[in-house]
């Protein structure tokens, strides 16, 4: 079967950094996505890896190791509007995108 | 502002009522995408459409049927509803099956 795993919940305190991991094992790879979704809103895009290594965009980067099956989202001076969930997604064979079920972020001043 | 437009954006309806949700995707883009997302849990894929064609299935019921139609717009139509219908129903679209999607606002169905 296919799988995508995060943890459920984190938390951090403003200002410091937080690593979101991601394992995954799915039918191909053909990309993975992190989202971002603030409750009862809709997810937004974030990154896109492809390749092994890191993409930085800001404060955000997303690390991608195909031959472990993992990738992490690495945030940066944390600011209370990062408290969201963020998803983590995986392109298979298909280009079916499997869903992680997300991890929820919590910020503390 | 995603560029994908959902309505309506909420819904309050009876069970075994049947209700028609409504998508537009961005300009240009040919795949649209449905999910269903219940009170803290995560996104269910439901169904995806790609210049018209029906083109995945995921975890959609045999009471729920969608189309795309030839202007690109996608309606998802639910019916015999029951409690458990109650959600978040986003629609998602992309240039392609390999980009990334843009989701709109959701609409919120809610069950009585």
């Amino acid at each position: 079967g296919q799988n995508i795993d995060q943890p459920t919940e984190m938390t951090a305190t403003e200002g410091a950094i937080v690593q979101i991991n991601c394992t995954y094992q799915t039918s191909g790879f053909n990309g993975l996505f992190w989202y971002q979704q603030h409750a009862g809103e809709a997810p937004t895009f974030l990154s896109y890896n492809v390749l092994d290594g890191l993409e930085e965009k800001g404060r955000f980067s997303s690390f991608l190791s195909r031959s472990k099956g993992y990738s992490y989202l690495l945030l940066k001076e944390l600011q209370m509007k990062d408290s969201a969930s963020y998803l983590c997604a995986v392109m298979d064979s298909n280009y079916q995108l499997i869903w992680g079920a997300g991890t929820k972020l919590i910020i503390k001043p | 502002d995603s560029g994908v437009t959902q309505t309506p954006k909420h819904l309050i309806t009876a069970t075994g009522q049947r209700v028609t949700l409504r998508c537009s995707p961005r300009s240009g883009d040919l795949s649209v995408y449905w999910y269903q997302q219940s009170l803290d849990q995560g996104l269910q894929f439901l169904i995806q459409y790609y210049n018209g064609e029906e083109r995945a299935k995921g975890n959609i019921l045999e009471r729920f049927s969608a189309q795309q139609f030839p202007d690109l717009h996608s309606e998802l139509n639910l019916s015999s509803l029951e409690l458990g219908d109650s959600a978040l129903y986003f629609c998602a679209s992309s240039v392609t099956d390999y980009n990334e999607q843009f989701f709109g606002p959701g609409t919120r169905l809610t069950v009585l």
